[in-house]
């Protein structure tokens, strides 16, 4: 399996703009969580879901950040309109019997 | 709500020195324990993780953790490190039957050739 994978890998956009993160959970796995990762705050929760349902959404920082899960194998953390405070690296995860796999990241650079 | 405590921010050691990174997680009940590490500029890896039975657990690349119920703790330990080592390591915690993980603040390793 080639496990999580995320796109962008990198992405650079203006303040204001829309930002769409990609993640394809590896097959089979039926939860899917979606983190942030900057210096100050560690890592966070943001939103996760078990069976393409969002099942705990409090870490979503407010209105403009949206997930969707439409299908077992694809997942979207939306940030409309994005702001500098929102740079940092977004990880994607799914789980297998208790064990979390995650993606390489979208390293996410709003200026 | 669970919190899962890492006291060492940054760590600096010589190769072949011994290595034990704390942490501690504040909930009474049946847990799930893992360590994750993250080489630079890469995603999380799994190092190891404790479910159930002896306390005493090994993961791969020659890590090792204990953890102590009497003391809410699983530290991460290695005999002796290498310069590959440097990383940083989070210990990560999940509780009852929650799915999500609560995440230390890390532990930065530098080891020094």
């Amino acid at each position: 399996d080639a496990g999580v994978i995320q796109s962008p890998r990198h992405e650079v956009t203006e303040m204001g703009q829309e930002v769409t993160l990609r993640c394809k959970p590896i097959s089979g796995h039926d939860y899917l969580f979606w983190y942030r990762q900057t210096m100050m705050r560690g890592l966070e929760l943001l939103i996760y879901f078990n069976n393409n349902v969002p099942i705990d959404d409090s870490g979503m920082p407010e209105d403009r950040f949206s997930a969707k899960m439409p299908n077992a194998s694809f997942s979207t953390l939306k940030i409309q309109p994005s702001e500098p405070r929102d740079s940092a690296v977004y990880f994607c995860a799914s789980r297998d019997r208790g064990e979390q796999y995650f993606g390489p990241g979208t390293r996410l650079t709003v200026t | 709500a669970q919190s899962v405590s890492q006291h060492n921010h940054h760590v600096i050691l010589s190769e072949a020195a011994s290595l034990e990174l704390g942490c501690n997680y504040s909930y009474g009940g049946t847990v799930n324990l893992f360590w994750y590490v993250q080489y630079p500029g890469q995603h999380l890896q799994l190092l190891l993780k404790y479910f159930s039975g002896d306390p005493l657990v090994k993961g791969i690349k020659g890590f090792e953790a204990e953890f102590i119920k009497s003391k809410f703790s699983f530290n991460l330990r290695k005999p002796s490190v290498q310069w590959s080592d440097t990383a940083e390591y989070f210990c990560a915690v999940n509780v009852g039957s929650a799915r999500q993980l609560t995440f230390g603040s890390g532990t930065q390793l530098t080891v020094l050739p």
